[in-house]
């Protein structure tokens, strides 16, 4: 049972370059989540999804997009990578609302 | 939406000490509590949950009671092992809002 899966694991970029990070989950889930995490900062939410073809903007969405065209899969996109969006970027899942969450192991994301 | 405060680290130990981290919440309605712990390098994995007042969630050892009068899930245990040096976030999650919340983090640190 494979859980969420992101893909890739790592990843260098040079600024302005753009990139899609893919989250995978197997479980059935209608919500799914793209976070950062910072030093010092805890995790801050970019964006989520409450189900196919829908999402929503959470705490710091600029410089992101997402899609979520299967149920199974949420992509986060950097259109132009910025040096401040260097970064551990997790994906989680979630059966509901009030369900706990079920997360990756992250992506490694360093812009130069 | 909901918030949460988290008492701040580093907690440094030696094994077999008591621990506690305290959490308060805000939420406008009752929303299920959690709380996740993050090994390095890994993403976050649920420890316990508790979805109603007065109910005690527990595992491997660690133990936290959803206190709603004083809207509190303070995370206890008995006796500290070196494997359990990690971050630990809570969560308070549902009661009206779609956004999921976490604490800045606990960094847990046990010596032998």
């Amino acid at each position: 049972n494979a859980g969420v899966t992101q893909t890739p694991k790592f990843r260098v970029l040079k600024t302005g370059q753009s990139m899609t990070l893919l989250c995978a989950q197997d479980m059935n889930h209608e919500y799914m989540y793209w976070y950062r995490q910072d030093p010092g900062m805890g995790l801050r939410l970019i964006h989520y999804s409450v189900g196919e073809g829908t999402t929503a903007k959470g705490e710091v969405p600029d410089g992101y997009n997402v899609s979520r065209l299967k149920k199974q899969n949420f992509l986060l996109g950097l259109e132009s990578a910025a040096p401040s969006q260097t970064s551990v970027y997790f994906c989680a899942s979630s059966r509901g609302s009030n369900q706990p969450q079920h997360f990756g192991d992250g992506t490694r994301l360093s812009i130069l | 939406g909901n918030s949460v405060t988290q008492m701040e680290g580093p907690v440094t130990l030696s094994e077999e000490a008591f621990l506690t981290i305290n959490c308060t919440y805000t939420a406008t309605g009752y929303p299920s509590l959690f709380w996740y712990v993050q090994y390095p390098g890994e993403g976050l994995q649920l420890l316990l949950k508790a979805t109603k007042a007065d109910d005690k969630g527990s595992n491997k050892g660690f133990e936290a009671t959803y206190r709603k009068e004083t809207t509190s899930f303070h995370l206890e245990k008995g006796s500290v092992q070196v494997s359990d040096s990690a971050v630990y976030f809570c969560a308070p999650r549902g009661g009206g809002s779609y956004i999921p919340t976490f604490g800045r983090g606990t960094s847990l640190i046990v010596h032998p």
